[in-house]
């Protein structure tokens, strides 16, 4: 089937302009999760959604990042008048549940989001 | 708190070597821990991941990791390295729980030369 799709795939911006960027999970899956990945890093943890509720942000670096799943399926994330400090690959990822028993559910992630913020 | 150190930003090989790309792990619960492969262009991938059933873990493309406490490493080995396998890798780990909340590495690009 499908994986994890995100959209747009490159978006450049100029600083100040609000920027949502898309996730369409794996049909099915209940759990997603939202990363950064900042050149030469490795991924960071912004957000997690269990259905349609957000239960943890702690991620989120201000409250210019706000994210959103009200259907439980596709989510958004929304940078509101971004920064050049902004500018990283987005990654979006979803898994089945959040554990399979006491096991973590693997996650699939998607092709990322690349935003450049001029 | 979780972290997890990759050593080695780049790690070149000759095709057909060994293949060694380290991760050490900080946690102070039993963690569960995983490897991660990024082609370019592509989503994150994954390898391999240790949930406490067996220490050795097998993943796909012959790919393994020890987890080995003592030490809190876990670092992924392939016995012979071909030309695809030149990719970036990351070492994660997350903690149990009621979801999955992944911490990276810094993760490892790997090189692979005739």
């Amino acid at each position: 089937g499908a994986g994890v799709s995100q959209s747009p795939r490159y978006k450049v911006t100029k600083r100040g302009q609000d920027v949502a960027l898309r996730c369409d999970p794996i049909s099915g899956h209940v759990s997603l999760y939202w990363y950064r990945q900042a050149l030469g890093q490795g991924p960071e943890f912004l957000t997690y959604f269990n259905y349609e509720a957000q239960q943890d942000k702690s991620g989120l670096p201000n409250d210019r990042f706000s994210a959103e799943r009200p259907e439980g399926s596709i989510s958004t994330l929304t940078i509101q008048r971004t920064e050049q400090r902004d500018s990283a690959m987005y990654r979006c990822a979803s898994s089945l549940t959040g554990t399979s028993g006491s096991f973590p559910d693997t996650q699939y992630f998607g092709p990322g989001t690349r935003l450049t913020v001029l | 708190a979780q972290s997890v150190t990759q050593l080695g930003s780049h790690v070149s090989v000759s095709e057909g070597a060994l293949v060694l790309l380290r991760c050490n792990y900080s946690s102070s619960v039993p963690p569960y821990l995983f490897w991660y492969v990024q082609y370019p262009n592509q989503g994150l991938q994954l390898l391999l991941k240790y949930t406490s059933a067996a220490t050795l873990v097998k993943g796909i493309n012959d790919f393994e990791a020890e987890f080995k406490k003592s030490e809190t490493s876990f670092h992924l080995t392939k016995p012979s390295a071909h030309m695809s396998d030149a990719a970036e890798y990351f070492c994660a780990v997350s903690g149990i729980g009621g979801y999955n909340k992944l911490i990276f590495g810094a993760g490892t690009r790997l090189a692979v030369h005739p």
